[in-house]
């Protein structure tokens, strides 16, 4: 019963480089999502995916590239990191059954950019 | 547009004080509303929801009443303790269109003292 986990957990990468964030959930789950949440902006949506080879742009998709081969993955990838991406990402799943219906969260990954 | 708006925190409190956190909403149709919390280092997790007029979301002592005439979905608890320390998030779906984002307030951190 792991649910929904991400990796690692913490990062510390410098700029330029890049850096994959995994995220895997086990309920087949056909949506995922990708945030990112910053003291005074909330949670902010980056990307998601509505199952297997579906993604689409969230509010903050710069930067940034998803895939999702297979519907327990979604990784997101940032291609040369910027110090403006320092935060903390979280992933997340949903069924996909209706629009009442709960998004279950990863305890996240705090990435630190120099 | 659609959008959420939260209480500013943070909010202190002595431990069994009663616990409002003021959330209203703007948005075209009918919305569902969430209350997500996130506890200290973990990920957010779901509190409670409603997903029609007048509905009323309640679990683990916090209740939260769906107003369609005031457009509010405010979270009350009558005696808080100090494990309620934690952010609190309200949020919304739309009941139209094929994603299933949800809209987010910026969060009211809550701090309850013993």
């Amino acid at each position: 019963d792991a649910g929904i986990t991400q990796s690692p957990r913490y990062k510390i990468t410098e700029t330029g480089r890049q850096v994959t964030l995994m995220c895997h959930q086990t309920w087949s789950h056909s949506y995922m999502f990708w945030y990112r949440q910053d003291l005074g902006h909330g949670l902010r949506l980056i990307y998601y995916s509505a199952a297997a080879d579906i993604t689409d742009k969230g509010e903050v998709p710069d930067g940034y590239v998803v895939s999702r081969s297979k519907t327990e993955n979604f990784p997101l990838t940032l291609e040369s990191a910027t110090r403006s991406q320092t935060s903390v990402y979280f992933c997340a799943s949903s069924a996909g059954q209706g629009y009442q219906e709960t998004q279950y969260f990863g305890p996240g990954t705090r990435l630190l950019v120099l | 547009g659609n959008s959420v708006t939260q209480m500013e925190g943070p909010v202190t409190l002595s431990e069994e004080a009663f616990l409002t956190i003021n959330c209203t909403y703007t948005a075209t149709g009918y919305p569902s509303l969430f209350w997500y919390v996130q506890y200290p280092g973990e990920g957010l997790q779901l509190l409670l929801k409603a997903t029609k007029a007048d509905d009323k979301g309640s679990n683990k002592g916090f209740e939260a009443t769906y107003r369609k005439e005031t457009t509010s979905f405010h979270l009350e608890k009558g005696s808080v303790q100090v494990s309620d320390s934690a952010v609190y998030f309200c949020a919304l779906t739309l009941n139209a269109g094929n994603n299933r984002k949800l809209i987010w307030g910026l969060g009211t951190s809550l701090a309850v003292n013993p």
